[in-house]
């Protein structure tokens, strides 16, 4: 089956550096990279939205320049929050979608920590 | 191996049949069972979190309930804006989600 991964899956960083996730689909083309991010506990909410080789669309809210993302190819997209702040601290989710299937196959995620 | 399988992969319903999608996981330290339900090209919407074994939840109508080794999502007198694609995800003991493949839900009217 499709397999999406993440890296890093932990990353701990101080307040003010920059963070850089990646996505990466394994075996499979993904025409659509999904950004979420994951609150204590419940609720999943979708960032942005990329397709490879434009921009991406951001949900209302997100910081565009503060949560960079990028879909150079169609396997992996990255995630950069700039300047982290401890309140970026969070769980972090890709979803990787082929669109002739509408099915969606999720990363594990990457906990990012800012001290 | 942490694993969630969901079930069946696609069910078609006549509207007010009333019915169960299926979640069954293995997983180390269960921190958390996730359902969303996810529209074409949108991201998934919560739903649910169930912790423990016993617990259930309901919301209009849908009611999830959880045992040790699955969860099911019931759905009573459903309706055609009920389609969607339902998820179940869960988090284990090291942070990790593991999300099933979904269940593709589509009520007729």
């Amino acid at each position: 089956g499709a397999v999406v991964s993440q890296h890093p899956s932990r990353v701990i960083c101080k307040s003010g550096t920059s963070v850089k996730i990646e996505c990466r689909s394994l075996d499979f083309q993904a025409t659509t990279m999904f950004w979420y991010r994951q609150f204590p506990k419940k609720s999943l909410m979708l960032m942005a939205t990329s397709n490879e080789g434009s921009k991406a669309t951001y949900e209302q809210g997100v910081e565009k320049d503060k949560f960079l993302i990028n879909h150079a190819s169609l396997t992996l997209s990255t995630l950069t929050v700039t300047s982290a702040h401890p309140e970026d601290s969070s769980f972090y989710i890709c979803s990787a979608g082929i669109v002739t299937t509408d099915t969606q196959y999720f990363g594990p995620g990457t906990r990012l920590t800012v001290l | 191996e942490d694993q969630v399988t969901q079930s069946p992969e696609a069910l078609r319903l006549q509207e007010g049949e009333s019915s169960s999608l299926n979640c069954s996981y293995t997983v180390s330290g269960l921190r958390g069972l996730f359902w969303y339900r996810q529209d074409p090209g949108k991201g998934p919407e919560f739903l649910f979190t169930l912790y423990s074994a016993g617990e259930e939840k309901e919301k209009e109508r849908l009611k999830a309930t959880l045992t040790k080794k699955e969860s099911f999502l019931h759905i009573t007198a459903p309706k055609p804006e009920d389609s969607a694609t339902y998820l179940c995800a869960v988090q284990a003991r090291d942070d990790k989600i593991i999300f099933g493949k979904g269940t593709r839900l589509h009520i007729l009217p």
